[in-house]
């Protein structure tokens, strides 16, 4: 079963507008992460959050988590055409340690109009 | 550096069918991990595997096995295939004893009628 959910489902937006994707999941998390995935293919690791962490930035990526209410959002500044794709919040459990199995959303399909 | 591989790129299998896909992990990583994505959904985690052993489990039945082989390579079993098998199959790659990213193949196109 999906841990979470993404919202919007779907959104369309002009390039170079910034474009915020949250995510909900509903169990305690070690990490979360956000990948992207274009045409079904395999999927991108974008960035990764720690449980003890807030905020994170890589590039035009900002992150947020908010452990509280289980809740993390995804920025895009500036975007642009290529970042046309469906965004995916993943997260892990508590198994102790190493890569466990992620527990993704349904996904954000963000459209790029040029 | 070779990242994740995934063969093959698309199936066309009938019901009742079995299945093998294949994957090798990127170069320093040993421990794989395999999802099933339908179309318009999250993937979904079938298995992890580390150590040549099964190591965590999503909520597949016992048609969907694995395996992993010295070389790290993994491959992914279905039997009695059901219309609800087609999807897309993922590996995904990572090293037990570092981050928690995992690297991601093209994956496999699973079609069955």
């Amino acid at each position: 079963s999906q841990q979470g959910e993404e919202d919007p489902q779907a959104l369309s937006i002009q390039e170079g507008e910034n474009a915020t994707m949250n995510c909900s999941y509903k169990t305690s998390i070690n990490n979360l992460q956000w990948y992207r995935q274009n045409s079904g293919r395999g999927l991108v690791h974008l960035i990764l959050i720690r449980s003890n962490e807030r905020e994170k930035h890589s590039g035009r990526l900002r992150v947020t988590l908010d452990t509280s209410k289980k809740s993390s959002s995804l920025l895009i500044t500036a975007s642009r055409a290529a970042d046309t794709a469906s965004y995916f919040c993943a997260t892990d459990g508590y198994s102790g340690g190493g890569a466990d199995g992620l527990t993704f959303g349904k996904g954000t399909h963000l459209i790029i109009q040029p | 550096d070779a990242g994740v591989t995934q063969s093959p790129t698309h199936l066309i299998k009938t019901r009742g069918q079995q299945v093998t896909l294949r994957c090798s992990p990127k170069s320093g990583h040993d421990t794989v991990s395999w999802y099933q994505q339908a179309l318009g959904q999250g993937p979904q985690f079938i298995f992890q595997y580390y150590e040549e052993e099964e190591r965590q489990r999503g909520n597949f039945p016992d048609r969907f096995s694995g395996h992993q082989f010295p070389n790290y390579s993994s491959e992914l079993n279905v039997n009695a295939l059901l219309l609800g098998d087609s999807a897309l199959y993922l590996c995904a790659s990572s090293w037990e004893a570092s981050s928690y990213e995992q690297y991601f193949g093209p994956g496999t196109r699973l079609t069955v009628t």
